[in-house]
């Protein structure tokens, strides 16, 4: 009964590859947004989308898509893989109306070796 | 743009003890806090929040204090346990209309034995 849930837990792979990570709520709720954490726990928000329409884009290359295909999943597809592309990738989900409280997935922690 | 820092990057506790989680906050116009816990492999976990309306507020075990004459915010935990070790973090929302989560550096609580 995981609220937020996303998958892989762990991704290694080789540099210049396409890997996707999935995630999913049950909550309910309308927003949904990918983090990523830095080795020193640093968190920044990347995207997020609010019912399948995209509201927020930080400055993010462009081989990081998100993809919605309803309000309840949000999954990120990076392409050409780096070896700065390290770190533990967070899923989020907020409530209807706000972008406050977020309720965070167990996180995807990617290396590109 | 404006960011959210900590005062201490790691801090020690005596099981029993209190524990103060200091946060300093730059962007005066934010006006909800909220903080966060992250245990070792898991996402970060909402704790308690405040609105910039209040100076204190209480959960369980947790009292969050918000000055917002020097932009200061602290999470207080009452009789610190061992599963309270974890890193802490501090977040703003801003007053704009995304109104996204900043989040702070994070501080590393252990409790010692």
């Amino acid at each position: 009964d995981t609220a937020v849930s996303q998958t892989p837990k762990y991704l290694v792979t080789q540099m210049g590859n396409d890997k996707s990570i999935k995630c999913e709520q049950n909550l309910g709720h309308d927003t949904m947004y990918w983090y990523k954490q830095d080795s020193k726990k640093f968190l920044k928000i990347m995207f997020s989308y609010n019912n399948k329409e995209l509201i927020i884009n930080e400055t993010v290359p462009n081989r990081f898509s998100p993809k919605s295909p309803d309000k309840a999943h949000l999954n990120l597809h990076i392409n050409s893989l780096e070896l700065g592309d390290s770190a533990v990738y967070f899923c989020a989900s907020s409530q209807p109306g706000g972008h406050e409280k977020l309720f965070f997935g167990s996180g995807t922690q990617l290396s590109v070796l | 743009g404006e960011s959210v820092g900590l005062h201490l990057p790691t801090l020690s506790v005596q099981e029993g003890d209190n524990s103060i989680i200091n946060c300093a906050y730059s962007n005066s116009a934010s006006d909800y806090f909220i903080w966060y816990k992250q245990e070792s492999g898991k996402g970060p976990q909402f704790i308690i929040d405040i609105r910039s309306n209040m100076d204190k507020r209480q959960g369980q075990r947790v009292t969050v204090l918000l000055n917002k004459t020097v932009k200061h915010l602290s999470l207080q935990i009452a009789a610190t346990q061992p599963g309270d070790s974890a890193v802490y973090f501090c977040a703003e929302t801003g007053s704009g209309s995304a109104r996204q989560l900043t989040f702070g550096s994070g501080t590393q609580l252990t409790v010692l034995p």
